[in-house]
């Protein structure tokens, strides 16, 4: 039961573009909303976070948008660069319980 | 800090053998959970433990496996026997409790456990 999904196994922009990765959950007692970013050999590392109490929040290139009604979060990132390549882990839950969706590999081409 | 140490990187093994995995949390995190990595299914949560206590194990597998923490500086996660279909990289990864509930976990390096 993947209460934490995210649809597209991978991701191609080019330097500089756009990218945004998306995120669905089906437990509306999620309060808690987190990003982790995986590079080859590594654990996952924090990314960025945001509570139910807002729609947004901003880090640098780094914006997490939450629309709770649609059960649906984003990540972007303006401008990509290639270090970002990796894989992006949308996490969600409540309290300590957090429930991971299978990741999307982003490549950003030079 | 050393971050969350995990031993070891890389194991290799027969299928029927025991095979265990460690971990040493975060000095200092009271929450230490337990992963599986798989490319089907991405990150799994197998269990966590709050002050040594299990609190979820719902997500371990079968009673192949199993984990305990004796202290607030250890852990292990030991499969008995050893299925080909265990394989995958295993991450243990801590946080620290607040009064809202610990969200940011740090995660190990993870092993890469392999049955043959």
């Amino acid at each position: 039961d993947q209460q934490v999904k995210q649809n597209s196994p991978s991701l191609s922009v080019q330097e500089g573009r756009i990218s945004i990765l998306n995120c669905d959950y089906t437990n509306s007692m999620f309060d808690y909303f987190l990003w982790y970013k995986k590079y080859p050999a590594e654990g996952p590392t924090f990314l960025i976070s945001i509570s139910s109490i807002k729609d947004k929040n901003e880090d640098g290139r780094f914006t997490v948008f939450l629309n709770k009604s649609a059960k649906h979060l984003s990540l972007h990132i303006v401008p990509s660069q290639p270090g970002d390549s990796a894989v992006y882990f949308c996490a969600a839950g409540a309290h300590n319980d957090m429930r991971f969706g299978a990741g999307t590999r982003l490549t950003v081409k030079p | 800090d050393a971050g969350v140490i995990q031993s070891p990187r890389h194991e290799v093994t027969e299928m029927g053998q025991e095979v265990t995995l460690r971990c040493k949390p975060i000095s200092g995190h009271d929450y230490l959970f337990w992963y599986r990595q798989t490319m089907m299914r991405g990150l799994e949560l197998l269990i966590y433990f709050n002050n040594n206590v299990p609190i979820d194990d719902s997500g371990m597998p079968e009673d192949r496996f199993s984990a305990k923490m004796p202290n607030a500086s250890f852990s292990t996660l030991k499969i008995q026997p050893s299925e080909p279909r265990d394989s995958a990289v295993y991450f243990c990864a801590s946080s620290h409790g607040t009064s809202g509930g610990a969200r940011t976990q740090y995660f190990g390096p993870g092993t890469r456990l392999t049955v043959l």
